[in-house]
């Protein structure tokens, strides 16, 4: 069956500018992770959502970085006013409920030019 | 605060010699840890996890509570073996932050 996906692949934008990043989760799957990864680091945690609703949205890193998951499938991950720093792979995981297997989608490699 | 520490950036050894990725974890509750793995070109994936005391690939991680590790051990490494190995710990109380390491990278020499 179809795994995770994540859209677009690659993002190129200028700082200042919105961005969004979309995560299609494995069907059925209420549990979706958002990570994002810097060279050479581990994926670090940004948002857990069970359902429709951000459970643990503590490590988003400030005010710019938002998701929302409105129908409890599809995720969507939004940057404000971009910045260098925000360039990373973007992760995004699904799995069947909480303290399972998470099952990862390629990522989203943003570069903030 | 909960915190993942893989001290071994990149680990290199013979093919047939045994391997052990370590990792200590700080958390203040019971931990869920789990190990995955990226293999060249491919995306994270599950290797194992700690209540299923399973081994897969030839691979095994035993939480020690005292010492508060989790490292993964395999007795003879493969060449297959060879790929990024992240640590990861879920935590639990109602909040389901996921912490993984830094990763080490696992060279199998033929």
């Amino acid at each position: 069956g179809a795994g995770v996906s994540q859209t677009p692949s690659n993002k190129v934008t200028e700082k200042g500018k919105y961005v969004e990043l979309r995560c299609d989760p494995i069907s059925g799957h209420t549990a979706l992770y958002w990570y994002r990864q810097s060279l050479g680091q581990g994926p670090e945690f940004l948002i857990y959502f069970q359902g429709t609703g951000a459970a643990d949205d503590s490590g988003l890193p400030n005010d710019r970085f938002f998701a929302v998951r409105p129908e409890g499938s599809v995720s969507t991950l939004k940057i404000q006013r971009t910045e260098r720093g925000d360039s990373a792979v973007y992760l995004c995981a699904s799995s069947n409920r909480p303290y399972n297997e998470q099952f990862f989608g390629p990522g989203t490699r943003l570069t903030v030019l | 605060a909960q915190r993942v520490t893989q001290p071994e950036k990149l680990l290199s050894v013979f093919k047939g010699a045994p391997v052990e990725l370590k990792c200590n974890y700080s958390y203040s509750g019971s931990p869920e840890l789990f190990w995955y793995v990226q293999y060249s070109r491919q995306r994270l994936q599950l290797l194992l996890r700690h209540i299923s005391r399973e081994s897969i690939k030839g691979f095994t991680a035993d939480l020690n509570k005292g010492e508060t590790s989790f490292h993964l051990k395999k007795p003879f490494a493969q060449e297959e073996d060879s790929a990024m190995y992240y640590c990861a710990l879920y935590g639990s109380g109602g909040y389901q932050k996921v912490t993984f390491g830094t990763g080490t990278k696992l060279q199998v020499i033929p």
